[in-house]
């Protein structure tokens, strides 16, 4: 089985200032790791995701993510933030071998702030 | 273009009273899933279909079914809500194999009252 930990539930942040959002999982076989952005009442959009090869990977808005397979974590950062970047981050994983079955994070909501 | 589609967006309904949520997909995907999103949880799956397969998680309460009528429609059926089941609803569509990754619709906000 796996597990998506992610230990921040809020990050405030200032504008323009950059930002890590922090994901770490557990698991016995190899995973994929997507990242997706939550705003209100609205459903999850794929922000970027990690299938193979280079472990920087770069998603829509600017952000980017790091796969640290020794760490065992997924990090997503942004060098900029902006007002419109408020909303719930939430980090997933996925075995590589078969099953669609994503376990998903409870979420990082981020806060930018004037 | 919006390509995975959910009606109603808000749906409140009595305690018992059965209930439907409906989703499409635009995206001639083969693979839908409907999950159940409490506040401040994460998206807990309730069942896929892959094509015509219905795939039931373990947990899932008895009261929740699903019906999958062709590769565009599916939906979600409430036979008695309680009011613990006050929830998102999100529905998620995606190709066949498992790397590909899910598109999500905007959901449905349920109130059971």
């Amino acid at each position: 089985a796996q597990s998506v930990t992610q230990l921040d539930s809020q990050v405030p942040v200032f504008e323009e200032a950059p930002v890590e959002l922090r994901c770490n999982y557990s698991s016995s076989v190899s995973v994929y790791l997507f990242w997706y952005v939550q705003y209100p009442n609205q459903g999850l959009q794929l922000l970027l995701k990690y299938l193979s090869g280079s472990t920087l990977v770069k998603g829509i808005n600017g952000f980017e993510a790091e796969f640290n397979k020794s760490q065992t974590s997924f990090h997503l950062r942004k060098p900029s933030v902006h007002i419109s970047d408020t909303a719930e981050y939430v980090c997933a994983v996925r075995r590589t071998g078969g099953g669609n079955k994503l376990t998903f994070g409870t979420g990082t909501q981020l806060k930018v702030e004037l | 273009d919006a390509m995975v589609i959910q009606n109603p967006r808000y749906q409140v309904t009595q305690f018992g009273k059965p209930v439907t949520l409906s989703c499409s997909q635009t995206l001639n995907h083969n693979v839908m899933y409907w999950y159940q999103q409490k506040s401040s949880q994460a998206p807990k799956l309730l069942f896929h279909y892959y094509d015509k397969d219905f795939n039931n998680e373990a947990d899932t309460p008895d009261n929740f079914q699903s019906r999958r009528p062709n590769t565009s429609f599916c939906f979600l059926d409430i036979r008695s809500p309680g009011l613990g089941d006050t929830a998102m609803y999100l529905c998620a569509t995606s190709e066949g194999p498992s790397n590909q990754p899910q598109h999500f619709g905007d959901g449905t906000r349920l109130s059971i009252l």
